[in-house]
């Protein structure tokens, strides 16, 4: 998983098991996270959100998990395919002093899908 | 366009020299973002514009990089004397709200290398 402050990790599946991204953050105040996906020579893409009063959240092959209380987050791919090679970040918002605007990014994790 | 367009793709640039990054945000989204990736490394934000004006310049390393925004589009990001260490994919991103998240996009980057 990846921490912010951490190199960049990497993570290997193979086609159709299932991937778990991690990530830690460091500021307790932060009440609003977002993971990206970057594919190569790309801008970062929003996959899910999650704000601090939920600890799961659901979408299409994705569920993001919260623990507040060790400040950790987690990305969960069902099914993972090929396509979902790419890096991963997770990003914070809402940290010291309350910004509503500056997200916060990991250094993010390199996702490689084999067929 | 559909989405945010950034110009040019790729820059090479001697040391020394004043570079130019263009931004064309999503028609109608007032804020803007410009954040810098370096190689292996998550998202540094650098500047946030609501509009034309530019409440947040924080994320600005120094003195030589400078941005603004005109008639609440297009955006510019100005680098003098370049440096090395000035070397990154530089990223908008623009919403039509304040706070990023799903309705927020990035742009594909500029990719600039200084020699």
């Amino acid at each position: 998983g990846e921490s912010v402050g951490l190199h960049l990790p990497t993570l290997s599946v193979q086609e159709g098991d299932n991937s778990i991204i991690n990530c830690a953050y460091s500021n307790s105040a932060s009440d609003y996270f977002i993971w990206y996906k970057q594919e190569s020579g790309k801008g970062p893409q929003f996959i899910i959100d999650i704000r601090s009063n939920m600890d799961k959240r659901q979408g299409q092959r994705v569920t993001v998990l919260l623990n507040k209380t060790v400040k950790h987050l987690s990305l969960q791919i069902a099914a993972t395919q090929p396509g979902d090679s790419a890096v991963y970040f997770c990003a914070e918002l809402g940290g010291s002093g309350g910004s509503n605007y500056k997200l916060t990014f990991g250094k993010g994790t390199l996702l490689t899908v084999n067929p | 366009g559909a989405g945010v367009s950034q110009s040019p793709s790729n820059k090479v640039t001697e040391k020394g020299k004043d570079v130019e990054l263009r931004c064309d945000p999503i028609s109608g989204h007032t804020a803007l973002y410009w954040y810098r990736q370096s190689l292996g490394q998550g998202l540094e934000f650098l500047i946030y514009f609501q509009g034309n004006s530019a409440p947040d310049k924080s994320g600005l390393p120094s003195d030589r990089f400078s941005a603004e925004r005109t008639g609440g589009s297009v955006s510019t990001l100005t680098i003098q004397r370049t440096q090395q260490e000035d070397s990154a994919v530089y990223l908008c991103a623009s919403s039509l709200l304040t706070s990023p998240g799903p309705e927020a996009f990035f742009g594909q980057g500029t990719r600039l290398t200084v020699v």
